[in-house]
């Protein structure tokens, strides 16, 4: 049973960049058949999809973050990571990580983390 | 960019009960060469992640109840919850995955009347 835990730190400070990593357990984040993604869900919010990234490092963003959005892998540590630059309060949110069904449903994600919150203040 | 719309933003209904939401996209998210909708639909409870229930607009997930169902070809979408339990109440989305980038509805909270 694949599952995904989010870290890192619960707190950032405005303009500072936003970092987390997602270790992935009861699977290989090298299969060439997925797709990690990053969700976030600001309070009370609906789900903003942040971007995602293939087993080779192929990544794609949501244009609306993709200036300040770096997602990355790490297959020696089955993990992958999200960095957030020049945050500000507006990023303040739950990060989800997930992945995908793979070739069954390319970009549906069947297996999600518990979600961390980020909140951005001084 | 496919801006999805759901409605209602809430509902209550009773024990026993269907429940219907409605998810609209702005653009058709049909794909023509293999007559596919790329559409799926996640329950979140409060304090968890979504959970997927339904894909292809109404493939049922392995393990989720057949009272949830998924209907709807093109831009017009439903899920239906038959009869109503008490452990369904939750917010459900739904999510294109036709084109990036991805987008969800803004969701449909479900209360028990």
């Amino acid at each position: 049973q694949v599952q995904l835990q989010e870290s890192g730190p619960g707190l950032v400070k405005p303009s500072q960049t936003l970092s987390l990593t997602c270790t992935v357990s009861g699977g290989s984040i090298s299969s060439a058949d997925y797709y990690w993604t990053w969700i976030r869900q600001h309070p009370g919010k609906g789900l903003e999809w942040i971007g995602f990234i293939s087993y080779s490092g192929s990544t794609y963003y949501n244009p609306s973050l993709k200036s300040r959005v770096t997602i990355s892998i790490d297959t020696s540590k089955n993990q992958f990571s999200l960095k957030l630059s020049s945050v500000t309060a507006a990023d303040t949110a739950v990060y989800y990580c997930a992945r995908d069904k793979g070739s069954s449903a390319y970009y549906v994600m069947d297996y999600w983390g518990q979600g961390t919150l980020v909140t951005v203040s001084s | 960019d496919i801006v999805m719309t759901q409605s209602p933003d809430s509902l209550a209904v009773s024990l026993g009960e269907r429940a219907t939401i409605n998810c609209k996209s702005s653009q058709s998210v049909l794909y023509s060469s293999n007559n596919k909708n790329y559409l799926a639909w996640y329950q979140q409870k409060p304090g968890q992640p979504p959970k997927l229930l339904i894909y292809w607009a109404s493939t049922r997930e392995s393990g989720v109840p057949d009272r949830f169902s998924g209907s709807g070809s093109g831009t017009d979408f439903t899920l239906t919850i038959s009869s109503l339990h008490a452990e369904d109440v939750a917010v459900y989305y739904c999510q294109q995955y036709y084109s990036t980038p991805l987008a969800f509805g803004g969701g449909t909270k479900v209360e028990i009347k």
